[in-house]
């Protein structure tokens, strides 16, 4: 089975704090990716990354970075974290051999509060 | 802009009940579709998807959905629904151009024993 970590279930941090959240993947997915999950709002791409060092912005780049210096670990960046950042961020991950037709992995999620 | 959306934001139904989920997007070239389910406490896992072929797809704990592409929807359906059906629920859209899944808001279902 296809196992997808997550550093921290749960963090709680201030505003202006740089926050790293880490994933990591064991079945050596090509694919991985950064979602954050609001109430309503179903899940929206943060980033994703098709290869060691490579990175495409989603729809919501805005006040994350991401890095991925292995291929079975992928970081996401607050750089000055904030309090409309305070949500669920999910991490997946896919093979990267069949395309569009792809399952996407899920990790446990990390719940950010930014107070 | 792509976009995917499911009817319900909640549902509430009694065991044995039938169920229906409904999802429609918005793109109109060749799609992939999925289901994903995010039951209480795990991951989000895949229930189904489809691709290609019979548009009537089977998943996991009985789940089906159905792929109508002149009304651009993929409902979920289960004929009698248990109480462990309890989760939410995701429709999910990848056009054949980009590997970016778009994702529905999520209809969360709750079952009454």
């Amino acid at each position: 089975d296809v196992k997808v970590t997550q550093s921290s279930r749960y963090l709680v941090k201030r505003t202006g704090e740089k926050v790293f959240l880490e994933c990591v993947q064991d079945m050596d997915h090509e694919n991985m990716f950064w979602y954050r999950q609001d109430p309503g709002l179903g899940l929206r791409l943060i980033y994703f990354s098709y290869d060691v060092k490579m990175k495409e912005k989603g729809d919501i780049p805005e006040g994350y970075s991401v890095s991925r210096e292995k291929k079975e670990r992928f970081s996401l960046i607050l750089e000055s974290a904030s309090t409309n950042q305070t949500s669920m961020y999910l991490c997946a991950s896919s093979a990267g051999t069949s395309g569009t037709q792809e399952t996407q992995y899920f990790g446990p999620g990390t719940r950010l509060l930014v107070l | 802009a792509q976009s995917v959306s499911q009817h319900n934001h909640h549902v509430i139904l009694s065991e044995a009940a039938s169920l229906e989920l409904g999802c429609n997007y918005s793109y109109g070239g060749t799609v992939n579709l999925f289901w994903y389910v995010q039951y209480p406490g795990q991951h989000l896992q895949l229930l189904l998807k489809y691709f290609s072929g019979d548009p009537l797809v089977k998943g996991i704990k009985g789940f089906e959905a159905e792929f109508i592409k002149s009304k651009f929807s993929f409902n979920l359906r289960k004929p009698s629904v248990q109480w462990s059906d309890t989760a939410e629920y995701f429709c999910a859209v990848n056009a054949l151009s980009n590997y970016q899944l778009i994702w529905g808001a999520g209809t969360k279902l709750i079952i009454k024993p």
